[in-house]
């Protein structure tokens, strides 16, 4: 079956490590997202990407990057983590505009 | 005024009844409609697409109005397994801006 997966599924980092996430899905989707998720805030988009070669910023980009060599993959980047990136993060993608976005099982990462 | 706005709840209900919820959104061209159910520290899942006329299944259904900016999600018959946060999603030109509503709790209770 078709999936999307996010590793590692929990972080502990330190204030000003480059952190990658990863994010894999096997459904082929062109389309691919990064959120986080805080208390408060719901689930607020920090980039995303339409294609290979493509990404887009998001509502909350400053500070992460990203980058899509492939179809399957979406790894996002904290340059230099700092406390205020400690938060649940979700990948997802989905078929196309207007269609539903899978989600992935979620990161959790704390900066300290 | 938010984008989207949810009730944060909690509701709590008893098994079987029905409940209700609203999902106001701020911007007239928003094209898109969700109702994602999420539980606790797990992922969003879509439980419905909220279409024009209406759209219902088994014992979900959604409702979009275009003019008073509203969407709204009614459970008939609540099962203990209904518990979960409920998530509104609204989409803008695509996928330029998504955005989620904070969520209503729902709690049922035996």
């Amino acid at each position: 079956d078709a999936e999307i997966t996010q590793s590692p599924r929990h972080k502990i980092t330190e204030t000003g490590r480059q952190v990658t996430l990863a994010c894999h899905q096997t459904w082929n989707h062109n389309n691919m997202f990064w959120y986080r998720q805080d208390l408060g805030h719901g689930l607020r988009l920090i980039h995303y990407s339409y294609g290979v070669q493509d990404t887009n910023k998001g509502e909350v980009s400053d500070g992460y990057s990203v980058s899509r060599s492939n179809t399957e993959d979406l790894p996002l980047t904290l340059e230099s983590a700092a406390s205020s990136q400690t938060s649940v993060y979700f990948c997802a993608s989905s078929a196309g505009d207007g269609y539903e976005q899978y989600f992935g099982p979620g990161t959790r990462l704390t900066v300290t | 005024r938010k984008e989207v706005e949810q009730d944060p709840g909690p509701f709590n209900v008893p098994e079987g009844a029905t409940v209700a919820f609203n999902c106001t959104y701020s911007n007239s061209a928003s094209q898109s409609f969700f109702w994602y159910r999420q539980d606790c520290r797990k992922e969003p899942k879509l439980l419905m697409s909220v279409y024009s006329s209406g759209n219902e299944d088994g014992r979900f259904t959604a409702q979009l109005n275009r003019a008073s900016q509203y969407i709204s999600l009614l459970i008939r018959d609540s099962k203990l397994s209904d518990s979960a946060t409920y998530l509104c999603v609204v989409t803008l030109e695509g996928y330029q801006k998504v955005t989620f509503g904070t969520g209503t709790k729902l709690q049922v209770i035996p």
